[in-house]
């Protein structure tokens, strides 16, 4: 138990669709990052919120967009769903983004199948 | 940019016996490394990490790695495997700084009994 939670777990959407997965991070946990995880492979860094900024992106295209709130839970929303999207979005949150050394929880995931 | 390497894709072992997989990353600076464990249909759980100090770290469930700067490896070890232990299993680097992670590919652990 993580204290990440992710919503919803499972969803099926159409090709061209638009949707939007949520994440409540660990109490206090003011760092939020988003990775995709297809099938077979490793997770892949999508973009991180630290205090409701975006702070860092990976090769994702403008189409993956997110938002942090006041109390730290984010979005992930992804517009005109393509089926190379179908994958596990995994949600990791930590305490600041400094030399720290403080630990990265994950939440289970929200599978998203496009069809 | 920063990689990491997991050359093992799928590993079997018997039950009782020693486990050790291999984790290789690339990076420019003072590398955050960690190792997470992942069951099917499951989100992440973090084994261990190594952030700085000793290059010997111990984790959850027995597990063990050492970071070798000299050789960019991170390997995972576990002297007496368990049945439970049959998952996926990832090494990731990341920049201290950020935290924000670079995944290997994955080392799927089978277990015989």
């Amino acid at each position: 138990e993580t204290g990440v939670t992710q919503s919803p777990t499972h969803l099926i959407k159409t090709r061209g669709q638009q949707v939007t997965l949520r994440c409540s991070s660990q109490s206090g946990h003011n760092t939020v990052s988003w990775y995709q995880q297809a099938l077979g492979q490793g997770p892949q860094f999508i973009f991180q919120y630290y205090r409701e900024e975006e702070n860092g992106r990976g090769n994702f295209p403008p189409r993956f967009s997110g938002l942090q709130f006041p109390n730290y839970s984010s979005e992930l929303n992804v517009n005109a769903l393509e089926l190379d999207d179908s994958a596990l979005y995994l949600c990791a949150s930590s305490l600041g983004t400094g030399a720290n050394g403080n630990t990265i929880y994950f939440g289970e995931g929200s599978w998203l199948t496009v069809v | 940019a920063q990689s990491v390497t997991q050359p093992d894709i799928h590993i079997t072992v018997s039950e009782g016996a020693s486990l050790e997989l291999r984790c290789n990353y690339s990076y420019g600076a003072t590398p955050y490394l960690f190792w997470y464990v992942q069951s099917p249909g499951q989100g992440l759980q973090l084994l261990l990490k190594y952030f700085s100090g000793d290059t010997l770290v111990q984790g959850i469930k027995g597990f063990e790695a050492e970071f070798k700067r000299s050789q960019s490896s991170f390997n995972l070890r576990k002297p007496s495997v368990h049945w439970s232990d049959a998952a996926e299993y990832f090494c990731a680097v990341g920049r201290v700084a950020t935290r924000q992670l670079t995944f290997g590919s994955g080392t799927q652990l089978t277990v015989l009994p």
